[in-house]
């Protein structure tokens, strides 16, 4: 099985700060890397697909990069609403898929 | 608007069972690959099945044999039975639609549309 592991697994920053976060493949998987972002109680949203795909309707704040094993997620000035869990998804073994830990991103 | 809404969680005991359903609109749900993903309490999104457009099924091992996924599509649902309940299968469970991406030459899935999720909790 192909593990994500992504660091850190929680990050305080500031409204207006740069943020990156980073997902490490156990195998290369090319592009096949996906970014969600989940809150409490909510459904969680697709940001980034292909590594660096932007999902329609997600701010141009978020970029994703990377390919192989080695993955960034960067939100480029922090908004109030961005605070949240977010979790990279490899898709190189799909429809069998597995999940980043996750990264809590909270207020500082 | 495109919509999945889960049901049928709820409390059991170990050994029971329980079937959830997910109601989708908004799209053509024949046309679409789904999944079934869920979340336990303080851990992460974990993978638990995949029912293809042709009725294909896939599993991970940890809920392989116990958990049955399904489609009709007359009726726009997914289900999932799931049997042989264990406390760690106490979670939050997401229908989630799959779409893909046609790009240098690879299609790359992802999971674009999730439902509000249902809760199944697994105690004696």
């Amino acid at each position: 099985d192909i593990q994500m592991t992504q660091s850190p697994s929680s990050l305080s920053a500031s409204v207006g700060d740069r943020v990156t976060i980073t997902c490490r493949a156990s195998q290369s998987i090319s592009s096949y890397l996906n970014w969600y972002q989940h809150k409490p109680g909510t459904a969680p949203k697709l940001l980034i697909y292909a590594a660096s795909s932007l999902q329609s309707g997600v701010p141009s704040r978020f970029s994703g990069s990377g390919s192989g094993t080695d993955f960034t997620l960067t939100i480029s000035s922090l908004q109030p609403e961005d605070f949240a869990a977010y979790y990279c998804q490899q898709s190189y073994s799909t429809p069998m898929s597995t999940f980043g830990q996750g990264t809590k991103l909270e207020i500082k | 608007e495109v919509q999945l809404v889960e049901s049928g969680g709820g409390l059991v005991q170990p050994g029971g069972s329980l079937r959830l359903s997910c109601a989708a609109s908004g799209f053509t749900f024949s046309n679409y690959d789904m999944h079934w993903v869920r979340q336990s309490t303080g851990k992460g999104l974990e993978w638990v099945s995949t029912i293809g457009i042709a009725g294909d099924t896939y599993y991970p091992g940890s809920v392989k044999g116990r958990f049955t996924i399904s489609r009709e599509n007359a009726k726009n649902s997914l289900y999932l039975q799931m049997n042989s309940l264990r406390a760690g299968d106490t979670a939050m469970y997401y229908c989630v639609r799959r779409a893909h991406y046609y790009g240098s030459g690879s299609y790359y899935y992802y999971m674009d549309v999730w439902g509000k999720g249902t809760t199944v909790t697994v105690s004696s």
